[in-house]
C-alpha cells in the first residue's frame, strides 16, 4: 500500500503556542488530504479537506483561523494550530488520497498526539 | 449526512475463537474500507471494499452495496487482533473524505 508519513509523532505545548503538523504522501502524489481529530475512546472526525494549490474546505464547528491548513504541493499538507489551549490536546491524523497506484483508497499517516499544557 | 454504524460496540474474545463485525450505513456509497486502530494510534489498512468479497489471511470482507453493510470477519482470533476496527464510507454527497463508524473494540485473552 501507499505510504503517509506525518511528523511528530508526539508533542507538547505550552497554551497560546502554535504546533505545525506535517503529512507527506511518500510514495504518491496526493491531490487531496483530509485532516482528522479523534478524542479519547472516539471516533474520527473530519475537520478539513484540501486540494493541493487551493483553499482547505472546514467542516461545520472548525475554526479555520485555529486550524490553518496549507496543501502547497501534491506531497506535502501542514496542520497548525494556533494559540492552542488544552482543550486542542487531541490524537490529529492525515490523510492522502490522490493519483497514482492507487485512486480511491485512502491511506493515513500515523497520527499526532497533541498534548497543550 | 450519511449515517455509519457498527455493531457490536465492544467484543471479548477467547484466542481462536471467530468473530463477526458489521457496518451498517444509510447512502449509497462508493467506497469503503475497514481499519485496524493499533493501540499506538496508527490505523492499519485492512480493506478497500466497496461491493463484493475479499480475503487476506486470517480475515475476509464481503460488502452488499444493495442492501447497505458490510461485515469483516476474523477468524482463528489472536492476542494481536486486539484494537478498534472502523469502518468508514465514501459516498458522492460527502465529497471525497472518508466517513467513520464508531468503530468495534475487541479484546482478545489467551
Amino acid at each position: 500500500g501507499a505510504v503517509v508519513s506525518q511528523h511528530p509523532s508526539r508533542v507538547i505545548c505550552k497554551s497560546g503556542t502554535s504546533v505545525k503538523i506535517e503529512c507527506r504522501s511518500l510514495d504518491f502524489q496526493a491531490t487531496t488530504m483530509f485532516w482528522y481529530r479523534q478524542f479519547p475512546k472516539q471516533s474520527l472526525m473530519l475537520m478539513a479537506t484540501s486540494n493541493e494549490g487551493s483553499k482547505a474546505t472546514y467542516e461545520q464547528g472548525v475554526e479555520k483561523d485555529k486550524f490553518l491548513i496549507n496543501h502547497a504541493s501534491l506531497t506535502l499538507s501542514t496542520l497548525t494550530v494556533t494559540s492552542a489551549h488544552p482543550e486542542d490536546s487531541s490524537f490529529y491524523i492525515c490523510s492522502a488520497r490522490g493519483i497514482g497506484r492507487v485512486v480511491a483508497e485512502a491511506f493515513f499517516g500515523q497520527g499526532t498526539r497533541l498534548t497543550v499544557v | 449526512g450519511i449515517q455509519v454504524e457498527q455493531s457490536p460496540p465492544d467484543l471479548i474474545l477467547q484466542e481462536g475463537a471467530n468473530s463477526t463485525l458489521r457496518c451498517n450505513f444509510s447512502d449509497s456509497v462508493n467506497n469503503l474500507q475497514w481499519f485496524h486502530q493499533n493501540p499506538w494510534g496508527q490505523l492499519i489498512n485492512l480493506f478497500y471494499i466497496p461491493s463484493g468479497t475479499k480475503q487476506n489471511g486470517r480475515l475476509s470482507a464481503t460488502t452488499v452495496a444493495t442492501e447497505r453493510y458490510s461485515l469483516l470477519y476474523i477468524s482463528s482470533s489472536q492476542t494481536t487482533d486486539s484494537g478498534v476496527y472502523f469502518c468508514a464510507v465514501q459516498t458522492n454527497q460527502a465529497g471525497t473524505a472518508l466517513i467513520f463508524g464508531k468503530g468495534t473494540t475487541l479484546s482478545v485473552s489467551s
